[in-house]
């Protein structure tokens, strides 16, 4: 089935160690993003990829890194964990069509602690 | 700043009325605006969008959405609610030009109570 998958699917992670999220679609969408989900503030966009190659960042992008060496992946990277990054972190895909919807992966729950 | 406002946390309503989720956009230009719905443990489902054309918008699982430029509000409707429609709504404008992405609401949970 073409999505896009997210992995893990949650983690508990020690203040200070690094973590890498893992991000990766089927769909051969150019554009992807990297969103975290808090209660009361919505989605937040953390970095996107407009194509490979290509990395920009978003409304929160402190304490976290892309790359997109590829099409399918757009791993996020957390250097060094802090609390404050516990959150809901959604990866998501879009086609280049005027006005297509964005695709969105299931989701890591991450606890910092 | 170009944003979409979801004035209510919650909404409830019993089974067979009709629901509405409240979006108001704020951009500059002509707006393509979404309806997205996550369940529990989920990641998020598109619903419908206006890109452009009729202002009456229809989608999946029996919601639809009106949009009013001039009241720039973007509304989610369903003439009849089930048990199975509560989840948690967020409503979504793109934004940017030469980079597109996707500005979201708050959330609006809705309840439907049977």
């Amino acid at each position: 089935i073409a999505g896009i998958t997210q992995a893990p699917t949650s983690q508990i992670l020690a203040a200070g160690r690094r973590m890498t999220l893992r991000c990766t679609q089927d769909m051969r969408h150019n554009a992807m993003y990297w969103y975290r989900q808090d209660l009361g503030l919505g989605l937040r966009l953390i970095h996107y990829s407009n194509t490979a190659g290509t990395t920009g960042k978003g409304e929160v992008p402190d304490g976290y890194s892309v790359s997109r060496a590829n099409t399918d992946d757009f791993p996020l990277t957390l250097a060094s964990a802090v609390p404050s990054q516990t959150s809901v972190y959604f990866c998501a895909s879009r086609g280049t069509a005027e006005g297509t919807e964005a695709f969105f992966g299931q989701g890591t729950r991450l606890t910092v602690v | 700043a170009q944003s979409v406002a979801q004035p209510e946390d919650q909404v409830n309503v019993a089974e067979g009325n009709p629901l509405t989720v409240k979006c108001t956009y704020s951009v500059s230009g002509n707006p393509y605006l979404f309806w997205y719905v996550q369940y529990p443990n989920r990641g998020l489902q598109f619903l419908l969008k206006y890109i452009t054309g009729d202002n009456l918008v229809k989608g999946s699982y029996g919601f639809e959405a009106e949009f009013n430029k001039s009241q720039t509000s973007f509304h989610l409707k369903k003439p009849s609610a089930l048990v199975s429609d509560s989840a948690l709504y967020f409503c979504a404008v793109r934004v940017g030009t030469g980079f597109q992405k996707l500005v979201f609401g708050t959330g609006t949970r809705l309840l439907v109570s049977p």
